[in-house]
């Protein structure tokens, strides 16, 4: 069955960066786009960023544009979520999700979440 | 603020039926499909709903989609206590450089 696992997370100050990763079970990897999606605590579901099947084009939420970089290693078999410039506001639980590989991007599967906090 | 409303919650007592809006746009529900996740506190998202109206394998068929013109609406028949959880509707939305949206989510409430 399909399994995506986080990694990552943790306490960093703001301004400061984090990387995020992302291995996923279960699925080719090189043929599915890939989301990052955070809930901040006792919040909704936030989009951040999505990433073609081959790297080739992202997609980004503008709260986080221009300091968040979604990309992945297809031999590795690794999405990642780079973080910088972090600000309290980044706060939250970070899930990995599968693309439905269906038109438009969509999500069909979704990892346990990492936390990440932002905090001094 | 979310770009797709959802009503804040929803109630029922086990057996009722239960239905939850979800409003949109011409650039994300007009134009898309809708899909419905169920996050049950503590625990990820999983996708219940695809393409407006296709269940996923394995949800009963308790749960229905369904989408008319910039809305779309989840409807849950013979309301059972393990249906208490979080529902958020979605989809991708065309306007400027593209997002995949997010409604404000809907507790549902078994009375």
């Amino acid at each position: 069955q399909v399994q995506l696992v986080e990694s990552g997370g943790g306490v960093v100050q703001p301004g400061g960066s984090l990387r995020l990763s992302c291995t996923p079970s279960g699925i080719d990897f090189t043929i599915y786009g890939m989301h990052w999606v955070r809930q901040a605590p006792g919040k909704g579901l936030e989009w951040v960023a999505f990433i073609r099947f081959d790297g080739s084009y992202q997609y980004y939420s503008d709260s986080v544009k221009g300091r968040f970089t979604i990309s992945r290693d297809n031999p590795k078999n690794t999405l990642y979520l780079q973080m910088d410039s972090l600000r309290s506001e980044d706060t939250a639980v970070y899930y990995c999700a599968k693309d439905s590989g269906s038109g438009s991007p969509t999500i069909d599967y979704w990892g346990q979440g990492t936390l990440v906090t932002v905090s001094s | 603020q979310s770009v797709l409303t959802q009503p804040p919650s929803a109630s029922g007592t086990p057996g009722q039926s239960v239905t939850i809006s979800c409003s949109g746009s011409s650039s994300n529900i007009g134009s898309n499909f809708v899909y419905w996740y169920q996050q049950i506190p503590g625990t990820a998202p999983k996708l219940l709903i695809s393409r407006n109206n296709r269940r996923r394998s394995g949800v009963p068929d308790r749960f229905s989609g369904s989408k008319s013109g910039t809305s779309a609406s989840l409807a849950i028949s013979g309301l059972r206590s393990e249906d208490e959880a979080d529902y958020y509707c979605a989809a991708w939305d065309d306007s400027l450089s593209g997002s995949y949206v997010f409604g404000s989510g809907t507790k549902v409430t078994v009375l």
